[in-house]
């Protein structure tokens, strides 16, 4: 069975600051994929990245940066000199195997950020 | 090109009552799915279609639940009669296909209350 893992509930921090969000995933399958989403307060969920199992390049896209580690099962997410916009509830899921097409999600990590 | 479309926003009912929401995914995606999310978790799948077809419903509660998606473009999620814990938000979201690298494209979901 997969499961994905946001042991931050909830993440507090003023502007500028950097924030790392964390997810760690259990699988047995040797091909799957990691993603992460946005969700704002309005609701739609985003779609923002997504890496496949064998290629654990960390991946940076302007103010986001995201690290992938096999060794310790992680995709974390980092956000650089963080924004009031950057406000909302991210989620780490995961898909692939044998139910490809089926994605688990963690329970989101709801960030902060003060002016 | 148009979102997920899904309707209605929010919608209030008194237990016992049926209730249905309606989805029409982004324009060729052939992958639908409908999520319940529940306030502070991730979104958990109810069902997914592939084409016409439901190929994973494992998750539909099915004595109360049912859903379908007659032309393989739009679908309704129905629930009769509703109980006090289906109180939720329903999501539905769409992909080119079921292949555990599509990323998905949520709607705005609908909110739905039992009183």
């Amino acid at each position: 069975a997969q499961k994905v893992t946001q042991a931050q509930t909830e993440i507090s921090v003023v502007e500028k600051e950097d924030v790392t969000l964390d997810c760690v995933y259990e699988t047995r399958d040797t091909t799957y994929y990691l993603f992460w989403y946005k969700q704002p307060p309005s609701g739609e969920l985003v779609f923002l990245i997504r890496r496949n199992s064998f290629d654990e390049q960390n991946e940076i896209s302007g103010r986001y940066s995201w690290n992938f580690q096999k060794s310790t099962s992680s995709f974390n997410f980092t956000i650089t000199a963080s924004q009031v916009v950057d406000s909302a509830v991210y989620f780490c899921a995961l898909s692939g195997g044998t139910n490809a097409g089926k994605s688990t999600f963690g329970d989101g990590t709801t960030l902060t950020v003060k002016p | 090109e148009a979102g997920v479309v899904q309707s209605p926003r929010y919608k209030i009912i008194e237990k016992k009552q049926p209730v249905a929401f309606w989805c029409n995914p982004i324009s060729g995606h052939n992958t639908l799915y409908w999520y319940l999310q529940n306030l502070g978790q991730g979104p958990e799948l109810l069902i997914r279609y592939e084409n016409e077809e439901a190929v994973d419903d494992s998750q539909l509660p099915k004595d109360r639940f049912s859903a379908e998606r007659l032309k393989g473009v739009d679908s309704t999620l129905k629930i009769q009669p509703a109980e006090l814990g289906d109180s939720a938000v329903y999501l539905c979201a769409s992909s080119q296909a079921a292949r555990g690298y599509n990323e998905q494209f949520f709607g705005p979901g609908t909110r739905l209350t039992v009183l």
